[in-house]
């Protein structure tokens, strides 16, 4: 099946500092989402983006599907970004429309 | 509007047992997803119901996992005679268009089972 890596796997940031989180994955995608999930355990569904660019307030996110890849930005972090990042991908071909996650990276945002 | 809602929160049994973890999708939305998720990992896909039928069960681990979706709706996960391995947040997902353009999943806050 798609492989889904991501990197950093753990990041410590100073509040006010940005950062980029980036996503591989192994063969051509229908769907990808980014999600945070809170410290309760909620995901939170930040981005829909199987291709191009897309900004929502500090956070922005590209997909270059033809070079299987994607990157989330978070500007001017707060605490309140801590949490962990997934992001998730539906194949083109052969694979249902299941959602394949990452393992995720860990952010902890620090005053 | 309201979101993918899962109750019971959390659930407690003993080995052996059997469980029911019960999800409600957001109104409106024809597929519904479960997925179980480990500490310190990522979700895994479980099982996807377009309608009342099961599309693809494919990530069901074995023949104790069961779900169903009679009215096309709430949908309910069992799991029969259940070992300490199962212990799992167990989510639920639902999405708009069955399929192709703009699956957008949406996930609930998920049933966190413990067996003892």
């Amino acid at each position: 099946g798609i492989q889904v890596e991501q990197s950093p796997p753990d990041l410590i940031l100073q509040e006010g500092a940005n950062s980029t989180l980036r996503c591989n994955f192994s063969d051509s995608v229908n769907n990808l989402q980014w999600f945070h999930q809170n410290p309760w355990g909620q995901l939170i569904n930040l981005f829909y983006i199987p291709s191009g660019t897309k900004q929502n307030g500090r956070l922005s996110a590209t997909t270059v599907a033809t070079e299987r890849y994607s990157l989330l930005y978070i500007s001017s972090s707060q605490t309140t970004d801590s949490g962990v990042y997934f992001c998730a991908v539906e194949p083109l071909r052969g694979g249902g429309n299941k959602l394949t996650f990452g393992t995720g990276t860990q952010l902890k945002v620090e005053l | 509007g309201a979101g993918v809602s899962q109750t019971p929160s959390n659930k407690v049994t003993e080995k052996g047992k059997y469980v029911e973890l019960r999800c409600d999708p957001i109104s409106g939305h024809t597929a519904l997803y479960w997925y179980r998720q480990s500490l310190g990992q990522g979700p895994e896909f479980l099982i996807y119901f377009q309608g009342t039928g099961a599309a693809d069960d494919s990530g069901l681990p074995n023949d104790r996992f069961f779900a169903v979706r009679p009215e096309g709706s709430v949908s309910t996960l069992k799991i029969q005679r259940t070992e300490r391995g199962d212990s799992a947040v167990y989510l639920c997902a639902s999405s708009l268009y069955p399929t192709g353009s703009r699956d957008e999943q949406y996930f609930g806050p998920g049933t966190r089972l413990t067996v003892t």
